[in-house]
């Protein structure tokens, strides 16, 4: 039973064509999280969202953003793909003590 | 910068007990250490997390010294399975931040 939806699982974009990538969940968390993890790296934290309420960490590039338009689905929006913004995005939940992943949407950059 | 240091990677044989390291020695009193695993081209796995004191669920163990600058993540008869990345992270509040990992291999 899939409880961290990601949504595509591969995507692949043009070098600066804008790109959102997708993440639903039935767990009804009220946190919800998304990394960035390159090759062979450890995810990075992105940002993530109590609620409403969005929590930028100070390294991610003005390039990403988010949206939470409900509890259910959290977007990432990539304004510019550069060839460095290829990864794994994950998208994870949290309620309480648990962090919950979902498989993850590799991104890649032509 | 790194909240968390591991050893790159790690060999155990099958059956055997794997304990990984990890160092955390700027955690402050009211972060959690928590453990998880990534097998390739998955999500992370969560599998056991503490505050100060020792922890042991169907997974694992996780040992934190006393001082909290260091724990050790025990899997007590490792399989083929449990061949993956085992990372370490501190967290603050909501925000749990990865350290670089170790790469166990579980040798038959």
């Amino acid at each position: 039973d899939a409880m961290v939806i990601q949504n595509p699982r591969y995507q692949v974009t043009q070098f600066g064509k804008p790109v959102t990538l997708s993440c639903s969940q039935t767990l009804n968390h009220n946190v919800m999280y998304w990394y960035q993890q390159k090759s062979s790296q450890a995810p990075k934290l992105l940002f993530h969202y109590y609620d409403k309420d969005f929590n930028n960490e100070a390294d991610t590039p003005d390039n990403f953003q988010s949206r939470r338009p409900n509890t259910s689905f959290c977007f990432l929006d990539i304004r510019s793909p550069g060839l460095g913004d290829a990864a794994m995005y994950l998208c994870a939940t949290a309620m309480g003590q648990k962090q919950y992943f979902g498989p993850g949407t590799r991104l890649t950059v032509l | 910068d790194a909240k968390t240091t591991q050893p790159t990677s790690m060999d155990c044989a099958e059956g055997r007990a794997a304990n990984l390291p990890c160092n955390h020695s700027t955690i402050s009193g009211n972060e959690y250490v928590y453990w998880y695993r990534q097998i390739h081209s998955q999500g992370p796995q969560y599998i056991i997390h503490g505050l100060k004191n020792n922890e042991t669920n169907e997974m694992a163990s996780l040992i934190i010294t006393e001082d909290r600058k260091s724990s050790t993540l025990i899997l007590p008869h490792a399989t083929l399975r449990d061949t993956a990345v085992y990372y370490c992270i501190v967290r603050f509040g909501n925000q749990f931040y990865f350290g670089t990992g170790t790469s166990l291999t579980v040798i038959p």
